[in-house]
């Protein structure tokens, strides 16, 4: 079975600019989570969403936002980019809405110029 | 609130044991372990939820102690690939599929 796939893996932009980030679920998950990992804070919870809706967030300013589609794929995106966006953006899926294992997929990573 | 871990690094020889261990100050409904190697993703090793019911790898064993919302990570007779950051997440009831992360564990493991 394949595993999460995201795209890109990496990525440069330009302070305000806008980016997008793709998560491709293992097959049957329909849970995706997304996290942010940096040196400094770590790895922190941005949301999560199941069957098209967003169920949880974190504690992050109103330029991230993110949306899943019909087929369980997830998208994030973030606009007018800060230096401190630089990151490793991780996405996470789980089969189901409840407490179960997530997997990792391998991550993008974001470097704001 | 986020979960402290202890110790914060931990070296090791090859056949030594090691216990990490993830405390929270919050009600927990499951506990997630996860170890990073540098430039790689997070991989899972175990959960343990509330209740008893726990999942994970054979060589990796767990524990969860509800009333004190701490779990501990048995590593025994250790090898190099052990190398790596551990981490713990913590999930509450009432927002599952968020996971709220330790600092992480640094582990090195010697020939």
């Amino acid at each position: 079975k394949a595993g999460v796939t995201q795209t890109p893996r990496y990525l440069i932009k330009t302070r305000g600019q806008q980016v997008t980030l793709s998560c491709s679920p293992i097959s049957g998950h329909r849970s995706v989570s997304w996290y942010q990992q940096t040196p400094g804070q770590g790895l922190q919870f941005l949301f999560e969403y199941f069957s098209e809706t967003q169920r949880n967030k974190g504690n992050f300013p109103g330029r991230f936002s993110g949306r899943q589609f019909s087929n369980s794929r997830s998208e994030m995106n973030v606009s007018t980019l800060e230096l401190g966006d630089s990151a490793l953006y991780l996405c996470a899926t789980r089969i189901g809405s409840g407490a179960g294992e997530q997997y990792f997929g391998p991550g993008t990573r974001l470097t704001v110029t | 609130q986020q979960p402290v871990q202890s110790p914060q690094a931990v070296i090791l020889r090859e056949g030594e044991d090691a216990v990490i261990n993830c405390s929270s100050s919050k009600a927990l409904y499951s506990v997630h372990w996860y170890r990073q190697k540098h430039g790689e993703a997070p991989v899972f090793l175990m959960i343990l939820l509330k209740g008893g019911e726990q999942k994970g790898h054979e060589k990796i064993s767990a524990s969860f102690n509800e009333k004190k919302q701490q779990s501990s990570l048995y590593l025994t007779a250790s090898q190099l690939s052990y190398s790596g950051t551990y981490f713990c997440g913590t999930e509450g009831a009432s927002n599952t599929g968020k996971l709220i992360f330790g600092q992480g564990t640094t582990l090195q493991v010697k020939p």
